[in-house]
């Protein structure tokens, strides 16, 4: 069963850090790209990075660009979110996400973690 | 960036009705750059069809999509009690990915 299991999340100070790790299972990870998407509370869902499947190439939402790092780790199947000068509007469950594809759609969904920036 | 406008915000039927839900773009995404998400309170949304009208694995036949270019559509054919949720669509045409602002299909 293909598996996504995302932790790291908590509170957080206005301008903190935080790193976000997502343990994949049940299928080759090396083979995959690889996505974080955000949902602020009670809001909609918002893309935020993209990682290809060897780590070579990356890419960002302009609101997260040059604070959020995303990387993996094949030998380990995990993926990681570094995230820096946080604000209160990185407010959000963080759901790591697999494409398919690739082709930038998303199946499966991990069950989210929660990152809250308040001070 | 392309944006997703769903139509409409909440759809209220009774279970053994039939649900279209619309999704259309600011610019085209192609003839099948567009995906389906539901996602029930609690829980990370799952994918519904792909390539505008391609199912994902395990998904019943009584959801179907279609459309291209700006106009998509969502048909539940025959509500079940568990398919009461919010609907999202999702465009991969053009980068980046961006998805609609979401349709709540609620019971009647």
């Amino acid at each position: 069963e293909v598996q996504l299991v995302e932790s790291g999340g908590g509170l957080v100070q206005p301008g903190g850090s935080l790193r976000l790790s997502c343990a994949a299972s049940g299928f080759t990870f090396s083979s995959y790209w690889m996505h974080w998407v955000r949902q602020a509370p009670v809001k909609g869902l918002v893309w935020v990075s993209r990682i290809n499947s060897d780590g070579s190439s990356t890419m960002y939402a302009d609101s997260v660009k040059g604070r959020f790092t995303i990387s993996r780790d094949n030998a380990k199947s995990t993926l990681y979110l570094q995230m820096n000068s946080l604000r209160a509007e990185d407010t959000a469950v963080y759901y790591c996400v697999r494409d398919p594809a690739p082709a930038n759609w998303f199946d499966p969904w991990g069950q989210g973690t929660l990152v809250t920036v308040s001070s | 960036e392309i944006v997703l406008t769903q139509s409409p915000g909440t759809l209220s039927l009774s279970p053994g009705e039939r649900a279209t839900l619309s999704c259309r773009a600011s610019q085209s995404v192609g003839s099948i750059y567009l995906a389906w998400y539901q996602q029930k309170p609690g829980q990370a949304p799952r994918l519904l069809i792909y390539g505008a009208s391609s199912r994902a694995t395990g998904i019943p036949d009584r959801f179907s999509g279609s459309g291209s270019g700006t106009d998509f559509t969502l048909t539940i054919s025959r509500l079940e009690p568990e398919d009461f949720a919010v609907f999202y669509c999702q465009q991969y045409g053009s980068s980046p990915p961006t998805f609609g602002q979401g349709t709540k299909l609620e019971i009647k």
